[in-house]
């Protein structure tokens, strides 16, 4: 079946560092893929998204490129900021007629000033 | 896309007792969906909602446990009953963001039970 891998947390970064949150995937077909956000205390909002193998997925100066060759969608953002603390989750929706989506655990990511 | 409200936001029940989330969407959706969100762990699709008919449950949940109620097309619940300590998660409501291939979500209600 489908599956999403996370790489576990919590990252831990200083503000202004760079981030990449690995995601790997296994799907039959060609899934969409997605980047979920959660904020304390919120629901999942969605935060970027690809369709197709080579796109680039951003948004809020985070960047994920969908790489068919790698079963990859890293979410990388050059300069984290303390307001980036949350909850990301990597996900895919392959369709064949429902979109439920197929999510990974989650990566925390803690942002120190 | 849709806003969801979600409530109650947080809960803690006694043990064998049963709680009823709700979610109001501001918009007429055909689906809606239930997942839990154990600590630590992924969200697991718990069931969907259509208006009009009874729900689809996956595989690990059942009906007596986790009944829905789906009066229309903005509105559902899902009640969690007789509850034991394993039932303590963030239980959140997602619809279909129309057109976008992605999902929007209430803000989640954490249960604990004691």
């Amino acid at each position: 079946g489908d599956s999403v891998t996370q790489m576990e947390g919590p990252v831990t970064l200083s503000e202004e560092a760079f981030l990449t949150i690995n995601c790997t995937y296994t799907a039959t077909g060609y899934p969409s893929l997605f980047w979920y956000v959660q904020y304390p205390g919120e629901g999942l909002q969605l935060l970027l998204k690809a369709t197709k193998a080579d796109d680039k997925g951003s948004n809020k100066g985070f960047e994920a490129t969908y790489r068919k060759e790698t079963t990859s969608f890293h979410l990388e953002k050059g300069s984290v900021q303390v307001s980036d603390s949350a909850v990301y989750f990597c996900a895919l929706s392959t369709g064949g007629g429902s979109y439920i989506p197929t999510f990974g655990r989650g990566t925390s990511l803690i942002v120190h000033p | 896309s849709a806003v969801i409200s979600q409530k109650p936001s947080r809960d803690i029940c006694q043990r064998g007792t049963s709680l009823t989330i709700q979610c109001q969407v501001d918009s007429q959706v055909t689906m809606m969906f239930w997942y839990r969100q154990q600590p630590g762990q992924s969200l697991t699709l718990i069931a969907t909602a259509n208006q009009g008919s009874e729900a689809t449950y996956e595989s690990g949940f059942v009906i007596d446990k986790f009944p829905i109620s789906r009066p229309n097309l903005t509105f559902s619940t899902l009640t969690v009953s007789n509850m034991s300590p394993e039932d303590s998660s963030i239980y959140l409501c997602s619809v279909e963001d129309q057109g976008n291939y992605g999902y929007t979500f209430g803000s989640g209600t954490r249960l604990t039970v004691v």
